[in-house]
């Protein structure tokens, strides 16, 4: 079964709106961690966020917040405010307390950011 | 700021030549890893080592092998390329002392073409 799944192959936002990237995750450690990584077409993975399973507040970082909502298994990416630089690939990944420092990524959705 | 690097961002190579890719991390991290990155597939784990001369087999190690001499020096051997490694591979690595929340961070990538 998939750990990390991203439903959403691409998505489009207004230059200037928030934006929703979906993620849903599977796992039945009781601990475990949750990232955001965003690759633009350069290549390079860029670490964006990270969110635990026991932290009692949504994580926020500048521009970037994650919507943790742990009954319904899911770690979305929000984006506000979204700039032009945001267009790239945004990939979700999890580690477990027993996965020996692993991480396990989704496929991926392509954000295009509009003028 | 980590820095990881690679030695090549594109090769080319032909069927059942040994290939190397290198990766260099500087700052001291214990952990590194070996990814491939297919469309649609997202990050797979070929191989991770948590100590200089050990590894441990990720989720695809098939065709694969690698070598950690240093510790900030890892490894990854094709010893007979085929044309289904034809992928981009990315090089992570990790501070392997914060569990869960371990962040990876990544080269640029490679991308390899076999003919």
């Amino acid at each position: 079964a998939q750990k990390i799944t991203q439903t959403q192959p691409g998505m489009f936002v207004q230059e200037k709106e928030a934006v929703t990237l979906d993620c849903t995750y599977d796992t039945s450690d009781p601990s475990y961690g949750l990232f955001w990584y965003k690759q633009p077409s350069s290549g390079e993975m860029i670490f964006l966020i990270y969110q635990g399973s026991y932290d009692q507040q949504n994580a926020t970082e500048g521009r970037y917040s994650l919507n943790f909502q742990k009954a319904r298994k899911s770690a979305n990416l929000v984006i506000s405010a979204s700039q032009l630089g945001d267009s790239a690939m945004y990939f979700c990944a999890m580690s477990e307390i027993t996965g020996a420092n692993n991480l396990f990524f989704g496929t991926g959705t392509r954000l295009t950011v509009i003028p | 700021d980590v820095k990881v690097t690679q030695s090549s961002r594109y090769l080319v190579k032909r069927t059942g030549e040994k290939v190397f890719l290198e990766c260099v991390q500087d700052m001291d991290h214990e952990n590194m890893f070996w990814y491939r990155q297919d469309p649609g597939l997202g990050l797979r784990l070929i191989y991770f080592s948590y100590d200089v001369k050990m590894k441990e087999k990720g989720d695809i190690p098939e065709g694969y092998s690698v070598s950690r001499e240093k510790k900030e020096r890892f490894s990854l051997i094709l010893e007979s390329a085929s044309t289904n490694q034809t992928s981009m591979y990315l090089c992570a690595s990790s501070f392997g002392t914060s569990g869960m929340k371990d962040t990876q961070y990544f080269g640029p990538g490679t991308r390899l073409t076999v003919l």
